[in-house]
C-alpha cells in the first residue's frame, strides 16, 4: 500500500524568508501524481502545486516550487518570499496513475510565519 | 463559480444517534470523494462517486456508515448509530471526469463531528 509521510508537524519561517517543508511517499507503482494542498486556518483546503511522475522537471508556481527526487521517493516543497498569508496547514498527498482516484495525504505541517 | 459545500459545518451529537452529513460538488463534477481526519492523523479516503455511482468504498469503516448520490449532484453520509472514534472532519471533495491526467479534487470546507 501506499504511504506518504510528512516529518515535519510545524514549521516557522520568517517573513520574505525560504522555507522547505518536507515530504516523502512509498509506492511500487511508476505511474503517479504529487500533490501539495494548503488549508489555511478555518478555510478549504486547495491545491498549492502537482507534479507528474513521469515528468523529470520540477514543477513550479510563482513562489511555490518542488524538489522532486524520483529514485529518493521525496517530494518537497520550497515556499521562496513567504508572506503572512503563507500560513497554513500543508499536505502532501499521492494519487496513483490513471485520469482520477482517491488522495492519499501525510499528515501535514503546520507553517507560522513571522512578521 | 460557487465551491463544494458542506453541511453542517459542525455537529454535536451522542453516541448512538444519527448523523447525516450532506455535500454539494461544484455544478457539472461528476466525481465526488468523501475523506475523514481523525485527530492527529492522516486525512483518509473514505469513498468515491462518478455520477451516482459508487466507484470505490474501499476506504468505508464499517457498516454503520452509508454514502448516497442520488441523481448524481449532492451527496450524504450517514453514521448510524455513530460511535466515539467516529469524532473527526468530514471532507467532500469533487472534480471533473476527464480523459487527461489533471484531475484537479476541490475540497469543501468540512464537517467537524464530534460523538460525546
Amino acid at each position: 500500500a501506499q504511504t506518504v509521510t510528512q516529518s515535519q508537524p510545524e514549521m516557522s519561517v520568517q517573513e520574505a524568508e525560504t522555507v522547505t517543508l518536507s515530504c516523502t511517499y512509498d509506492t511500487s507503482e511508476s505511474d503517479y501524481y504529487l500533490f501539495w494542498y494548503k488549508q489555511p486556518p478555518s478555510r478549504q483546503m486547495i491545491l498549492v502545486i502537482r507534479q507528474e511522475a513521469y515528468k523529470q522537471q520540477n514543477a513550479t508556481e510563482n513562489r511555490f516550487s518542488v524538489n522532486f527526487q524520483k529514485a529518493a521517493k521525496s517530494f518537497s516543497l520550497k515556499i521562496s518570499d513567504s508572506q503572512l498569508g503563507d500560513a497554513a496547514m500543508y499536505f502532501c498527498a499521492y494519487r496513483r496513475g490513471g485520469s482520477q482516484g482517491n488522495l492519499i495525504f501525510g499528515k501535514g505541517t503546520k507553517l507560522s510565519v513571522k512578521p | 463559480e460557487a465551491g463544494v459545500t458542506q453541511f453542517p459545518s459542525h455537529s454535536v451529537i451522542e453516541k448512538g444517534q444519527t448523523v447525516t452529513l450532506r455535500c454539494d460538488p461544484i455544478s457539472g463534477h461528476d466525481n465526488l470523494y468523501w475523506y475523514r481526519r481523525v485527530m492527529g492523523k492522516e486525512i483518509k479516503f473514505l469513498l468515491h462517486f462518478v455520477k451516482e455511482s459508487k466507484q470505490d468504498e474501499s476506504g468505508m469503516p464499517n457498516n454503520r456508515f452509508l454514502a448516497e448520490r442520488t441523481g448524481g449532484t449532492y451527496s450524504t453520509l450517514k453514521v448510524q448509530p455513530a460511535e466515539l472514534e467516529d469524532s473527526g472532519v468530514y471532507f467532500c471533495a469533487s472534480s471533473q471526469v476527464t480523459p487527461r491526467p489533471q484531475e484537479t479534487q476541490y475540497f469543501g470546507p468540512g464537517t467537524r463531528l464530534l460523538v460525546l
